[in-house]
């Protein structure tokens, strides 16, 4: 079964500083890896997603993450962070590479960044 | 071109009453789905609809819950009687392909804003 794992519900950075949200994943098979971001009062964004292709993922907004198989993680950075950033932000899992179903997209619990200025 | 869009925004019910959520996908997506957010908890897949057949509905909790999607274009989900557990956040997302990733491909999943649905 595939499972996701993020650290620390909040994290708290200063404007201008490095991003890194952490992010772990459990599968059993080679997995599919995404970031969702979501800001107030908004949907669910995909921020970037791996698909077995390049290791190190460039998303929108400068966001980046690096998969790691030896690890199993798949953390989210930003070189300098911006007080647009501030939002929720999930990190999701499929095995199958659909949506849907039990071996569909399962989500971390989701990690709150705060900018403080 | 206009996104998921979810209605209510946020429904306010007593328990025992009833409430049906609406989504309507982007134009021309034949995959649908439901998740649901309770609150500290994780996202968590509900159904996977193909235009108006229900492809997957092993995420439903139980029989109190009905969706539905007739003519495979905006689809319901009803809560009928709600309970205290039933209250969360509602996400509805679309996609053109069947959600199936691969380097460069399409099935990305659009979400809508979500319906907050608070029982009392």
């Amino acid at each position: 079964a595939q499972s996701v794992t993020q650290l620390g519900s909040h994290v708290s950075v200063s404007e201008g500083a490095l991003v890194l949200l952490r992010c772990n994943y459990s599968s059993s098979v080679p997995p599919y890896l995404f970031w969702y971001v979501q800001y107030p009062n908004q949907g669910l964004q995909l921020l970037l997603k791996y698909t077995s292709a390049a290791t190190l993922v460039k998303g929108i907004n400068g966001f980046e993450a690096e998969f790691k198989k030896s690890e199993t993680s798949f953390h989210l950075t930003k070189p300098s962070a911006h007080m647009s950033d501030a939002a929720e932000y999930f990190c999701a899992v499929s095995e199958s590479g659909s949506g849907g179903g039990a071996d569909g997209l399962t989500f971390g619990k989701g990690t709150h960044l705060i900018i403080q200025p | 071109e206009a996104g998921v869009t979810q209605f209510p925004s946020h429904s306010v019910i007593e328990k025992g009453q009833t409430v049906t959520l609406r989504c309507d996908p982007i134009s021309g997506h034949d995959n649908l789905y439901w998740y649901r957010r309770v609150m500290g908890k994780e996202i968590k897949f509900l159904l996977h609809f193909v235009k108006e057949s229900k492809q997957d509905e092993s995420g439903m909790p139980n029989n109190r819950f009905l969706a539905e999607r007739t003519g495979g274009t905006y689809s319901t989900l009803k809560v009928q009687p709600a309970e205290l557990e039933d209250s969360g956040v509602y996400f509805c997302a679309s996609s053109q392909l069947p959600g199936r990733w691969t380097s460069g491909s399409g099935g990305e999943l659009f979400f809508g804003e979500g319906s907050r649905l608070t029982v009392l």
